[in-house]
């Protein structure tokens, strides 16, 4: 079976500063990670994916997110956060058992304070 | 070029009633997802499909919700004598084949409100 856990439901961050969301994730065969994000009333945009090979995966508008195997974890990682990055992260990992549905964690809010 | 698309945009019913989705997926995409975004739920599978294959059903609540998929392409959702419970946004993703590698790329929801 599988499962992703976001830990935080609410990331607060000042402009510039680094900005970290958390993401571990369970899975029986090979991981498949994916990070989308939601800004409001909107669906969700693709941000970044690992599938494999280097750990550190570099996305969309400065995103990168690091796969760590011996602790399960993807946390989603920006050097220099922007106010306009405020938004719904989801944190998401392929179902390979059945439909090959994604499967999404909760969601952290991550806010960004001018 | 074009994403995913989804009609309405918002629909407002009243309970009992029935209801019709629509999901245009990107052209040349052969897998298309439906999801159900709703609060203290998260984000849950409801149906897949790719190609001509058979649906994958697994993730329907009742068999209220049903689903089909015209010509390889177009597809919609249809949710019989809808409930309170029913209200959500429900996303369609689309992507180019159903393999593990693949991203699944969303429209942007439709918002269904059942009063």
């Amino acid at each position: 079976a599988q499962s992703v856990a976001q830990p935080e439901d609410q990331v607060n961050v000042a402009e510039g500063n680094p900005l970290t969301v958390k993401c571990t994730y369970s899975v029986s065969g090979n991981p498949y990670l994916f990070w989308y994000v939601q800004y409001p009333n909107r669906g969700l945009q693709f941000l970044l994916k690992y599938i494999t090979g280097d750990n550190l995966v570099k996305g969309s508008y400065g995103f990168e997110a690091e796969f760590n195997k011996s602790q399960t974890s993807f946390h989603l990682k920006k050097p220099s956060a922007l106010v306009s990055d405020s938004a719904l992260y989801f944190c998401a990992v392929r179902d390979q058992t059945g439909a090959n549905n994604l499967f999404f964690g909760t969601g952290t809010r991550l806010t960004v304070i001018p | 070029g074009a994403g995913v698309s989804q009609s309405p945009s918002n629909k407002v019913t009243e309970k009992g009633k029935d209801v019709e989705l629509r999901c245009d997926p990107i052209s040349g995409h052969t897998a298309l997802y439906w999801y159900r975004q709703s609060l203290g739920q998260g984000l849950e599978f409801l149906i897949y499909f790719q190609g001509n294959s058979a649906p994958d059903k697994s993730g329907l609540p009742s068999d209220r919700f049903s689903a089909e998929r015209t010509g390889g392409s177009v597809s919609t959702l249809t949710i019989q004598r809808t409930q309170q419970e029913d209200s959500a946004v429900y996303l369609c993703a689309s992507s180019l084949t159903s393999g593990d590698q693949e991203t699944q790329y969303f429209g942007p929801g439709t918002r269904l409100l059942v009063l």
